[in-house]
């Protein structure tokens, strides 16, 4: 069965500070990875998708990385703004996503 | 280009009724995919509906049922609710199954009473 697991469950950062998610995954044939930023009683907002190890994107303060084990999503210099809970997610061989519980990130001035 | 739409926005139901949630998929998309996110939790795969099918089932009863149009439109619909049912349904929507990015609506935040 398909896991996820990220950590840490919560960060907090003074702005300008910056720091790194993990997302620890297993696996049955990946065919992407997924992360997303939700606020709080929101729907999740995409932010990249990754399929193959090596690959990395970027946006903005966002980097995300992927390897065969994990993925990272690094944020330089955050802002208040980012302040948000980070989800990551897999698809393997069946069509759903399987998420972890998430990274709650705070962002003070 | 309009996104996910999800009605209604929020819902208050006692023990034992039965809900409809509807979801509108972005234009140019063919599958819905439902999900139930409790409170600090990540959200759970409920079911996938492609070209109006069901392609895909997680681990929740047969009172958790759906259809999806020939629009492409979809609804959850949940029978004899329970307490343990209070969450956020969202809905997503992907150009296709199997991997493609799939792209959340708003939510329907739901509590029985």
């Amino acid at each position: 069965e398909d896991q996820v697991t990220q950590s840490p469950e919560a960060l907090r950062l003074q702005e300008g500070e910056s720091s790194s998610l993990n997302c620890s995954y297993t696996v049955s044939g990946l065919r992407g990875l997924f992360w997303y930023r939700q606020d709080p009683g929101k729907g999740p907002e995409f932010l990249f998708t990754l399929y193959s190890a090596g690959e990395e994107k970027e946006k903005e303060r966002l980097k995300a990385t992927l390897t065969k084990k994990e993925s990272f999503l690094h944020i330089t210099a955050p802002k208040p703004e980012d302040s948000a809970t980070y989800l990551c997610a897999v698809s393997g061989t069946a069509s759903k996503l399987t998420f972890g519980t998430g990274t709650r990130l705070q962002v003070t001035l | 280009e309009t996104g996910v739409t999800q009605s209604p926005t929020h819902l208050i139901k006692t023990r034992g009724q039965q809900v409809t949630l509807r979801c509108s998929s972005q234009s140019g998309h063919n599958t819905v995919s439902w999900y139930q996110q409790a409170l600090g939790q990540g959200p759970q795969f409920i079911f996938q509906y492609y070209r109006e099918e069901e392609n895909g089932r997680g681990n929740f009863p047969p009172r958790f049922s759906g259809l999806q149009f020939p629009n492409y439109s979809s609804e959850l619909n949940v029978n004899a609710l329970e307490l343990d049912d209070s969450a956020l349904y969202l809905c997503a929507s992907s150009r296709s199954s199997g991997g493609e990015t799939q792209y959340f609506g708003p939510g329907t935040r739901l509590l029985v009473l």
